[in-house]
């Protein structure tokens, strides 16, 4: 199975900060990368796919991107809906696996 | 719209089993892959398993935790995914979410049901 780590597992940050949270696959997933957002007792919400992809209707203030195996999704000038957790996942190859997510709080 | 709507959650003993059903609507539901993904009390997200679509014969995918457990299946006329639990031990306590995934580089997920809650306690 293809591991997934993300880091850090928990950030505390500031609205208006820019944050970067990184997921590193135990081997190569050719960019088959997603990335999701899950606020408390809701359902996750798909942001990226293929690893820069931007999903229809999310806002441009979310990026990803790729080298080889490590991967990064960028949130810039953060905003009180942007405190939340954010897993990322592969889809490259059976079983899909999570990361283990990563907690953006307010500072 | 895309709409996924789950049902059939509830509280079961050990041993015993569950039939989870999400609705669709608000899409061409043959076109996709559909995906069961859990999650546990506090804890993170964890993929169940996977039914592809039509034009690859209706095959499925599962997670080695459920495998031989838990049968994924669809009934296209009907736009419903259903996921039979069978077995059922106290560890898959978990909300479930059935997602649905398109083609654009790889099948990825891309809208979530609100999941429905399966509690496996004596």
């Amino acid at each position: 199975d293809i591991q997934m780590t993300q880091s850090p597992s928990s950030l505390s940050a500031s609205v208006g900060d820019r944050v970067t949270i990184t997921c590193r696959a135990s081997q190569g997933i050719n960019n088959y990368l997603a990335w999701f957002q899950q606020k408390p007792g809701k359902a996750p919400k798909s942001l990226i796919y293929a690893a820069s992809s931007l999903q229809s209707g999310v806002p441009s203030k979310f990026s990803g991107s790729a080298s080889g195996t490590d991967f990064t999704l960028t949130i810039s000038s953060l905003q009180p809906e942007d405190f939340a957790t954010y897993y990322c996942q592969q889809y490259n190859s059976y079983p899909i696996t999570f990361g283990q997510g990563t907690r953006l709080e307010i500072k | 719209e895309v709409q996924l709507v789950e049902s059939g959650g509830g509280l079961v003993q050990p041993g015993g089993s569950l039939r989870l059903s999400c609705a669709a609507s608000g899409f061409t539901f043959s076109d996709h892959y559909m995906d069961w993904v859990r999650q546990a009390p506090g804890k993170g997200l964890e993929w169940v398993g996977r039914s592809r679509n039509k034009a690859n014969s209706y095959t499925t995918e599962y997670a080695a935790s459920v495998k031989g457990r838990f049968t994924i299946s669809r009934d296209d006329s009907k736009n419903s995914l259903f996921l039979q639990m069978n077995s059922l031990k106290t560890e898959d306590t978990a909300v479930y979410y059935c997602a649905r995934s398109r083609y654009s580089s790889g099948w990825h997920t891309d809208y979530w049901g609100q999941g429905t809650l399966v509690t496996v306690s004596s």
